[in-house]
């Protein structure tokens, strides 16, 4: 059964610094590897999708890496704000669960100004 | 307007009710899926549909119903609720060709 963990659980950071979060999964056979934000009282907002194929993907600030073989990935977020204040899920699409998702607990992230 | 919707967004019930949690998609999307979300366990999902015909179960589906009533609507029940459903229930959508999940906004349960 694939595991998915997200370490540290909450992180605070003052505005200005770069963000590291950690994703770390069980099973490697899996179809890709998804990054959603969800911000208080609200659903979830896909930020990056990176294939089982590929190494890292990125969007504007955001750069999601993906170590397969260690079951690892790692979402940076440059130059932190206070709007950047949310919870990052990291989610797996695993073959053995026919591409359904497994997620991580979250990493509850405050940006301080 | 959302692209998915949720209904109702907070409820509040006693146990032994029965409850329906409903979902509509404006996206054209075949497949729909149920989690619910539990303070630092993440999402875990409760059933899938990948089409109007094809339920299946997820990780959690005991004391869950579902009914896929046309392809942009997906809804939840709890025949017999109690108070460890206590959560936020999430609906999700994706095709085929897409392998990103969109998300509605939630439905905050409260079983007491």
């Amino acid at each position: 059964k694939q595991e998915v963990t997200q370490i540290p659980a909450a992180l605070s950071v003052p505005e200005g610094e770069n963000l590291v979060l950690n994703c770390s999964f069980t099973d490697s056979a899996i179809y890709n590897l998804q990054w959603f934000r969800q911000d208080p009282g609200k659903g979830l907002t896909s930020l990056l999708l990176i294939q089982s194929s590929q190494r890292e993907q990125t969007s504007g600030r955001l750069n999601a890496s993906l170590d397969k073989s260690s079951g690892r990935s790692t979402l940076y977020i440059a130059a932190s704000q206070p709007g950047d204040s949310a919870t990052y899920l990291c989610a797996v699409a695993g073959k053995a669960a026919g591409n359904k998702l497994t997620f991580g607990g979250g990493t509850r992230v405050l940006v301080k100004p | 307007d959302a692209d998915v919707t949720q209904t109702p967004r907070n409820r509040i019930t006693k146990t032994g009710k029965r409850i329906m949690l409903e979902c509509s998609q404006t996206k054209g999307h075949d497949r729909m899926y149920w989690y619910r979300q539990d303070p630092g366990l993440g999402l875990r999902l409760i059933y899938y549909s990948f089409d109007v015909k094809d339920i299946n179960k997820g990780e959690i589906s005991d004391g869950y119903s579902v009914s896929r009533q046309a392809q942009a609507k997906f809804s939840l029940s709890l025949e017999s609720a109690i108070p460890n459903q206590t959560a936020l229930y999430f609906c999700a959508t994706s095709d085929l060709s897409q392998e990103t999940q969109y998300f509605g906004p939630g439905t905050r349960l409260l079983v007491l």
